[in-house]
Parts: structure tokens; sequence; C-alpha cells
């Protein structure tokens, strides 16, 4: 059982360039998110999925684009890199919203991208 | 809008000793509250939740947490720190009782216990 996987684990971009981080989870969750780390500031919510077909944005959306088209994955497009892009993006999943409150996310190990 | 404040940036406690890392929140209802703990390299894993019910609430790892209401506080604690404890640790809250809000987490707090 993989869980969450993330990938690339580190990614350097040059302004302007885009990219897609993916995430895959095969533990049939139907909530997904991605979250930011910045240090300072914790996590914050950039896109979330209640499950296949159903996005929407959260804390931060600006600059990011996701979709869902299977339960399994859930991939994050940066569209135009900035350098305040620079961050680690963790995904996270869970069985459902109501499933989050009693177990918790599962969180993938993460992607490292610095934007120069 | 709901928050979550951790005001300690870093918690140094020697090995042996009970640690206490604080959080509190703020909510227009009732509140949902999360700890988790991330270890160097890693994803954040859970640790314990207050939904409802005692307000002292027990997790993994012998990580106890103490909801209380009037001082809107869930700090987290445990009896007798490790080395292994070491860690990045974090507050979450979200609005309960049917509403559809997301997770909002604290910034952090970085706990170091010293042999």
């Amino acid at each position: 059982n993989a869980g969450v996987t993330q990938t690339p684990k580190f990614q350097v971009l040059k302004t302007g360039q885009s990219m897609t981080l993916q995430c895959a989870q095969d533990m049939n969750h139907e909530y997904m998110s991605w979250y930011r780390q910045d240090p300072g500031m914790g996590l914050r919510l950039i896109h979330y999925s209640v499950g296949a077909g159903i996005t929407d944005q959260g804390e931060v959306p600006n600059g990011y684009n996701v979709s869902r088209s299977t339960t399994e994955d859930f991939p994050l497009r940066l569209l135009s890199a900035a350098p305040s892009q620079t961050s680690v993006y963790f995904c996270a999943s869970s069985y459902s919203r109501q499933a989050l409150d009693h177990y918790g996310y599962t969180f993938g190990s993460g992607t490292r991208l610095t934007v120069v | 809008a709901q928050s979550v404040a951790q005001p300690e940036d870093q918690v140094n406690v020697a090995e042996g000793n009970p640690l206490t890392v604080k959080c509190t929140y703020s909510v227009s209802g009732n509140p949902y509250l999360f700890w988790y703990v991330q270890y160097p390299n890693r994803g954040l894993q859970f640790l314990l939740k207050y939904i409802t019910g005692d307000n002292l609430v027990k997790g993994s790892y012998g990580f106890e947490a103490e909801f209380n209401k009037s001082q809107t506080s869930f700090h987290l604690k445990k009896p007798s720190a490790l080395v292994s404890d070491s860690a990045l640790y974090f507050c979450a809250v979200r609005e309960g009782g049917g509403s559809q809000g997301n997770l909002i987490f604290g910034k952090g707090t970085k706990l170091s216990v010293k042999p």
C-alpha cells in the first residue's frame, strides 16, 4: 500500500516556466488537498477536491490550477512560475471530509520547489 | 473567520521532563481541533483530535491534549519527553457542526528534546 505518492521530490524552475506536480493515492480516498508550507507561515490550502470532477479553491489559489479526472490522481499545475511560489508542496488525502475529522489526513512526502 | 495561533516558535525540553506545546484558536461555532507532527523531510502525521466529549484527549506516541473552551486553547502535552519527540508540531482547527469549513493550520512549533 503506497499511500500518497508525490513526484517529483525536488524541482528547480525558471521564472515563467510551467509545470505539473503529481499526486496519486491508492486508498480510494475521495477528499484530496494541496497545501504549501512556508517558514513561519505553516500550511496554507491551495485547492481541494471532494471527489472526481469536483474541485474548489482554498486560501491561496492564485497561480495554480487543478483537475480531478480520477479518484486516484490530483495534479497541481503552476501556470507561470514566480519566485513567490518557491515552497514545499504537500498533497494530502482522506476517505471523506467527515473521515478527515476522525482519522486525519494522509500526507505525501512533499515536493520542494525552487523558482529562480 | 477561523484562525489558530501557536505562540511559541520553539520549545526546548530536557528528556524525561513534561512538555507542553501551546495552541489557541478562534472559530464562530463549535471547534474541531487537531494536532499533527512533522519529522524532518516528511509529510505531516495525524496525532490526535478533539470533536466533542472529554476535554482531555489521548493520541499517538503518548501525547495528549486538553481542550479549554473558556480559554479557547488546545495545548499538546506529554508527561515525559523523549529525544525522538523532537519534531515540528502543528495545531489545526475547523468549524464543526455540519460546516464545510476547511482545516486551518497554525505556523508550527519546533520541539527540541535534549538528552
